[in-house]
């Protein structure tokens, strides 16, 4: 079975813009979540999706959001971007809920300049 | 709230010792998950283990092996005869089992292990 895979992997934007990042689950996991790693931070959950809803949301501001699709995939996007949006951008993929083990992608590595 | 601790930052072995990777959680849930991932320098979250409260069962597999002790609220991982490739760091993580939040990490052990 294929892993959880992540687009792009690596992405340079500047301040002010938008990003987009897309997530491909484990086939038949119905459970997206996402997380943002940084090395002052550590690991911090920024949300989940089942059944193309947002069931949890971290402590992120409005400009991180995401959606998922029918068939799970999902996307996350952050609006006017900040320099301290640089970060590793983290998708896991459970079953049906966060509380199973969640299987993570290589990750998105975003630097704003 | 929830809250995961790993106190070592850092852990430097030479090949073939055994080393002990502490930590130490808090939360209010009698329901909850524990979970160990290693992270490469790919990036990678890798899965290792998911341990839930209602099981204090320790567990080996292979030279790793866990120590749940809810007494002392800690979910420890030893690696026994340690090798180049365990080189990593390693995330401790908790899910509460009412919850909303993803899973709370640690701020992980970077573990270096010498040839």
């Amino acid at each position: 079975k294929a892993g959880v895979t992540q687009t792009p992997r690596y992405l340079i934007k500047t301040r002010g813009q938008q990003v987009t990042l897309s997530c491909s689950p484990i086939s038949g996991h119905r459970s997206v979540s996402w997380y943002q790693q940084t090395p002052g931070q550590g690991l911090q959950f920024l949300f989940e999706y089942f059944s193309e809803t947002q069931r949890n949301k971290g402590n992120f501001p409005g400009r991180f959001s995401g959606r998922q699709f029918s068939n799970s995939r999902s996307e996350m996007n952050v609006s006017t971007l900040e320099l301290g949006d640089s970060a590793l951008y983290l998708c896991a993929s459970s079953f049906q809920d966060r509380k199973e083990t969640q299987y993570f992608g290589p990750g998105t590595r975003l630097l704003v300049l | 709230a929830q809250k995961v601790t790993q106190a070592q930052t850092e852990i430097s072995v030479v090949e073939k010792e055994d080393v002990t990777l502490d930590c130490v959680y808090e939360t209010r849930d009698t329901t909850y998950y524990l979970f160990w991932y290693k992270q490469p320098p790919s990036g990678e979250l890798v899965f290792l283990i998911r341990r839930n409260s209602f099981d204090e069962q320790n567990e080996i597999s292979g030279r790793y092996s866990w120590n749940f002790q809810k007494s002392t609220s800690s979910f420890n991982f030893t690696i026994t005869a340690s090798q180049v490739v365990d080189s990593a760091v390693y995330f401790c993580a908790l899910a509460e089992g009412g919850g909303a939040d993803g899973l709370t990490f640690g701020k992980g052990t970077h573990l270096i292990i010498q040839p």
